[in-house]
């Protein structure tokens, strides 16, 4: 158990339909990111927040859009949904959004848009 | 972030050592290697990460070249439970998205 706790753990939905997937770190962890996953494909990074604030910024469509909350946990909106957004999104924590640290993935939702 | 070069699969028996290698000839010395693992569509899990020294844990050892071009992780004795694609980043300091290029296949067969 990584620490990492995303929910839902399976979305499904229909095309036009917007979702959104929750994220919360470890404890203490103030730095978040996303990564969009599809079927047999690499892991494409979306957007990282640290503490509240963006702080970089992936392939990530217009259609979707992440914030960070004061407690911590972060959410990913995914609007106007695609057939091709279906995919696992995994979000990962690290502790500090500079120096070496390494990040801990949750185990993804995955979502299918029908 | 400099980019990385796997093999896109490889093969290893059960019980031996699984040397992975990665190119990274564009590394800046700022930046990290770290590698990561990824079972079958779990979550990825964090192995090990290194600037410039050799690193041990209890998972995998970590080879950096003296030029940092290239680095080789190390599964001791693998299991069959190592079978998963492995990926190796090289990670500026200060800049934190982490990106995941397409990795290495590792099949640990019995």
């Amino acid at each position: 158990d990584s620490g990492v706790t995303q929910t839902p753990k399976h979305l499904i939905t229909a095309t036009g339909q917007r979702v959104t997937l929750r994220c919360s770190p470890r404890s203490g962890d103030l730095s978040v990111y996303w990564y969009q996953q599809s079927l047999d494909q690499g892991l494409q990074f979306l957007i990282q927040y640290y503490n509240g604030e963006e702080r970089a910024k992936g392939n990530i469509l217009e259609r979707f859009s992440a914030q960070q909350f004061p407690d911590l946990h972060s959410e990913l909106n995914l609007s106007s949904l695609e057939l091709g957004d279906s995919a696992l999104y995994f979000c990962a924590s690290s502790s500090r959004a500079q120096l070496n640290t390494e990040a801990f993935f949750g185990q993804g939702t995955r979502l299918t848009v029908v | 972030d400099a980019k990385t070069t796997q093999p896109p699969s490889m093969d290893c028996a059960e019980g031996r050592a699984a040397n992975l290698p990665c190119n990274h000839s564009t590394i800046s010395g700022n930046e990290y290697v770290y590698w990561y693992r990824q079972i079958h569509s779990q979550g990825p899990q964090y192995i090990i990460h290194g600037l410039k020294n050799n690193e041990t844990n209890e998972m995998a050892s970590l080879i950096i070249t003296e030029d940092r071009k290239s680095s080789t992780l190390i599964l001791p004795h693998a299991t069959l439970r190592d079978t998963a694609v492995y990926y190796c980043i090289v990670r500026v300091v200060d800049n934190n998205d982490m990106r995941f290029g397409a990795g290495t296949r590792l099949t640990v067969k019995p």
